[in-house]
């Protein structure tokens, strides 16, 4: 089964580009990769979708390499209020095959 | 935010009590999923809805079982709560499976003492 790993955390200072990367083995062509950020006593909140190469959307881009084994959400130039826990998620074959990561807590420092 | 109501928001009870938390929605989503937050674990899917009466396993399954007798109401049932089952439950949505992007719920905190 496939299963997610993330970083724990990481600190990052306002204005700078943050890429935290998920590690995802075995999964299929059209699995879908999808990321969320979680605020403390919220439920996650929908980020950006993908499956292959590169998507971009408002607030991220999201980069998924040609063998699939890893996927970078990439936050262009994180604020304050971009303080929270990541998480990535995939979506194999069957919707009881999900699959979140155990989350990244990302710090942004004044 | 999506129309998802989860009920109750916070909770303590014993050990061996029965336990059953609602999620309501308002979107007519076909699809509806509960999830447990642990510390270390991140979310872990525990059983999900594809339909009225429709319900399938996920990772974490044993112990809760659930229910959908109309499309806007999914219910999850800890028959006989124990300390380990002591987690903050999420409900979510999506319209189908697949790739969708859930919806969230605030969450239920459960404490089983």
């Amino acid at each position: 089964l496939a299963k997610t790993t993330q970083p724990i955390s990481m600190d990052s200072y306002e204005g700078q580009e943050v890429n935290i990367t998920c590690s995802h083995n075995n999964i299929a062509t059209n699995d879908y990769i999808t990321w969320y950020q979680q605020f403390p006593s919220q439920g996650p909140r929908f980020i950006i979708q993908g499956y292959k190469t590169k998507v971009t959307n408002e607030v991220a881009s999201l980069f998924i390499p040609a063998d699939r084994k890893s996927s970078t959400l990439s936050l262009p130039r994180v604020s304050l209020s971009d303080t929270a826990v990541y998480y990535c998620l995939v979506v194999l074959t069957g919707a009881n095959n999900l699959f979140f990561g155990t989350g990244t807590r990302l710090t942004v420092i004044p | 935010d999506a129309g998802i109501t989860q009920s109750p928001r916070h909770k303590v009870t014993e050990t061996g009590t029965p336990v059953t938390l609602r999620c309501h929605q308002t979107e007519n989503h076909r699809y509806m999923y509960w999830y447990r937050q642990d510390p270390g674990h991140g979310l872990r899917l525990i059983h999900y809805s594809y339909g009225v009466k429709d319900t399938d396993k996920g990772e974490v399954s044993d112990g809760y079982s659930v229910s959908r007798s109309k499309t806007e109401d999914f219910l999850l049932t800890l028959e006989s709560a124990t300390s380990s089952q002591t987690s903050v439950y999420f409900c979510a949505i999506s319209p189908d499976r697949g790739p969708q992007p859930q919806h969230f719920g605030d969450g239920t905190r459960l404490s089983i003492l």
